[in-house]
């Protein structure tokens, strides 16, 4: 059974402060995922990264694909409120494994 | 596009009771896939569908879990007799593909108790 472990479980920092969250396997994966989830809804896709060491900005976050394609990371700068939510990685093999997810508070 | 459709949002029920819960997906996708999120476990996939027929049922836990999709509009996923262990939150999502880089479309999932 592939596992993804994600670290922290859970993050609460100020607006305006600097955060990482880790995504790590023992697999080897196709591609990675990140999905955020509100609250009372369903997960919405930020990124798909595919190649080993590859690195995707959107906005204030960046997405960086471990070499040997079995981790990752999420960097958000200088963090908002409005990036509460948990933030779930998902890697592919022959289908989508989740894993637990980080759930990030940015209090005002 | 609407999205994806569940329903029902919420749903209370006692132990031993039918439950059924229903999807619509994104019309035009050809894959259509059930999840179960709990704090325990995290997002399991359950069962999914391609042009509506069932392709890999290995996550449904047990027997009493039954899912069908009779249209290409149309999935329910059944509980029979539901246990207060069944209680979490199940998502619908579907998808275009199940490439490496397709992108799966969640519903607002149900939430189910088990009394």
């Amino acid at each position: 059974t592939q596992l993804l472990e994600q670290s922290p479980q859970f993050l609460s920092i100020q607006e305006g402060e600097n955060l990482t969250v880790y995504c790590n396997s023992s697999s080897v994966f196709s591609s990675l995922q990140w999905y955020r989830q509100e609250p009372g809804e369903g997960p919405v896709l930020l990124v798909t990264v595919v190649t080993g060491g590859e690195v995707k900005k959107l906005k204030r976050l960046t997405f960086q694909f471990g070499d040997a394609r079995k981790d990752s990371s999420l960097h958000i700068t200088a963090a908002q409120p409005g990036d509460t939510g948990l933030y779930l990685c998902a890697g592919f093999s022959e289908k989508l494994v989740f894993g637990k997810g980080t759930k990030l508070t940015v209090n005002p | 596009d609407a999205g994806v459709i569940q329903s029902p949002r919420h749903e209370v029920t006692e132990m031993g009771q039918e439950v059924t819960l229903r999807c619509k997906p994104i019309s035009g996708h050809d894959y259509l896939f059930w999840y179960r999120q709990t704090m325990m476990r995290g997002l399991e996939l359950l069962i999914y569908f391609n042009n509506n027929v069932p392709i890999d049922d290995s996550g449904m836990p047990e027997d009493r879990f039954s899912a069908k999709m009779p249209n290409a509009s149309f999935s329910n996923l059944k509980i029979q007799p539901s246990e207060p262990r069944d209680s979490a939150v199940y998502f619908c999502a579907s998808s275009l593909g199940v490439s490496s880089t397709d992108t799966q479309y969640f519903g607002p999932g149900t939430r189910l108790t088990v009394l």
